[in-house]
């Protein structure tokens, strides 16, 4: 099992649609989660960090933590074509570790 | 304030050759990465420096070898490089110590022939 784990994709959405984000992690003790956009031939970028339990928000964008059920997601409301990129959950736990990716389309 | 800056961008290397990416940060910040990406695997963590003076293994430090030269750079040598090391790299930074969001710079992408 991997250790943070992410639908590949891709996830299509229109335009003006909420496009969700799932990813799941399997190490208990984390205590930080970030989601980070990666567009095409670029470095990822920090978008959110979430540390408990429940909704962060921050723009358009809603970051959902469940530790719990072990899960972390990222909402995209109003969703416009600049957001087709890849979504990359990170969990932090000895060290940071990432998800493989989930490739966004937005579509106009 | 450039962030993290990484030199170069591109660069091609035969079997056996020996190169140094370096990294540079300008936020003032304790720890540094070094992680590759390959198509499918998302990022892996290379080696990494919680603060100037120390360095640590990651996930796949074979082949690879790290100097972190002050607070501001972090440097990844390839002794001996291999064509299963052509990747992307990523240097990030972060100010550690109870804040653990990682700044990436732009990359460098490296094939070995």
């Amino acid at each position: 099992q991997k250790e943070v784990e992410q639908n590949s994709g891709p996830l299509s959405v229109p335009e003006g649609a909420i496009a969700s984000l799932n990813c799941t992690y399997s190490d208990r003790g984390s205590q930080s989660f970030f989601w980070y956009r990666q567009y095409s031939g670029k470095s990822p970028e920090l978008i959110m960090s979430i540390y408990s339990n429940g909704d962060k928000e921050d723009g358009r964008f809603t970051a959902q933590l469940n530790k719990a059920s072990q899960y972390v997601s990222l909402l995209i409301r109003d969703s416009q074509p600049s957001d087709s990129a890849t979504y990359l959950c990170a969990v932090l736990g000895r060290a940071l570790t990432f998800g493989s990716g989930t490739r966004l389309q937005v579509q106009p | 304030n450039a962030g993290v800056t990484q030199t170069p961008k591109f660069q091609v290397l035969k079997t056996g050759q020996s190169m140094t990416l370096q990294c540079a940060q300008d936020m003032n910040h304790n720890s540094m990465y070094w992680y590759r990406q390959d198509p499918g695997m998302g990022l892996r963590l290379i080696y990494y420096s919680a603060s100037e003076g120390t360095t640590d293994k990651g996930e796949v430090p074979n082949g690879y070898n790290v100097s972190r030269l002050n607070k501001r750079e972090f440097s990844l040598r390839l002794e001996s490089a291999a064509p299963s090391q052509t990747s992307v790299y990523f240097c990030a930074s972060s100010e550690g110590t109870g804040n653990y969001e990682q700044y990436f710079g732009p990359g460098t992408r490296l094939t070995v022939t």
